[in-house]
């Protein structure tokens, strides 16, 4: 069946700009996870959403990045006022419902250059 | 915090070899660990998924073993080929659902 998909793949920016990511998880999954991935930081957590819980925010770096989840399926990472330190890979991940700890499963990334 | 180091940070070997890569962890207390794959501007492929209750999970040339109480995990690549090298990453898993990953493991598979 499909991944989970990101969208657009590679985005270029100006500093000051607002932009927005796009994630579609796998059909069924509930749990939806965003991550950063850049350089000297490695994979670092961002935000999660489970089903209608309120999300875990705990990763977010500042106030000018937000996410929400529409209808319990795609999920939208938004960057207000874009800086160059937020150049970087955005990972999104979901994983099934249920009791446990189940595997996360990725998308590809969207790449963000802030000029 | 729990911290994750990942044991070298790059590996070159001729194709063949048996190889094992290296993860630790600072706090016990996981639920679960993964390792994955990531090819160089792609994403992540989960490989392999050890629950706390596991020592050990195989998939074909690859297994991963846990060893919870001393905060260790390795992945064995048996008979290596080119086609494995890549950036292997792996990351633990605690009650906040979220993955605390390592920096990697960049490997290098020379025919």
């Amino acid at each position: 069946g499909a991944g989970v998909s990101q969208s657009p793949s590679n985005k270029v920016t100006e500093k000051g700009k607002d932009v927005e990511l796009r994630c579609d998880p796998i059909s069924g999954h509930t749990a939806l996870y965003w991550y950063r991935q850049s350089l000297g930081q490695g994979l670092e957590f961002l935000i999660y959403f489970q089903g209608n819980s309120a999300p875990d925010k705990s990763g977010l770096p500042s106030d000018r990045f937000s996410a929400e989840r529409t209808g319990g399926s795609v999920s939208t990472l938004t960057i207000q006022r874009t800086q160059q330190e937020d150049s970087a890979v955005y990972l999104c991940a979901s994983s099934e419902p249920g009791v446990g700890y189940n595997e996360q499963f990725f998308g590809p990334g969207t790449r963000l250059t802030v000029l | 915090k729990q911290e994750v180091t990942q044991i070298p940070a790059a590996l070159s070997v001729p194709e063949g070899e048996n190889l094992v890569l290296n993860c630790s962890f600072t706090d016990s207390a996981i639920y679960n660990l993964q390792w994955f794959r990531q090819d160089p501007g792609k994403g992540l492929t989960s490989l392999l998924l050890i629950q706390s209750s596991q020592r050990e999970q195989t998939s074909g040339r690859l297994n991963a073993s846990l060893d919870k109480s001393s905060g260790r995990s390795t992945l064995y690549i048996a008979a290596s080929q080119p086609g494995d090298s890549a950036t292997y990453l792996c990351a633990v898993r605690r009650g906040a659902q979220k993955l605390v990953f390592g920096q990697g493991t960049r490997l290098t598979i020379n025919p």
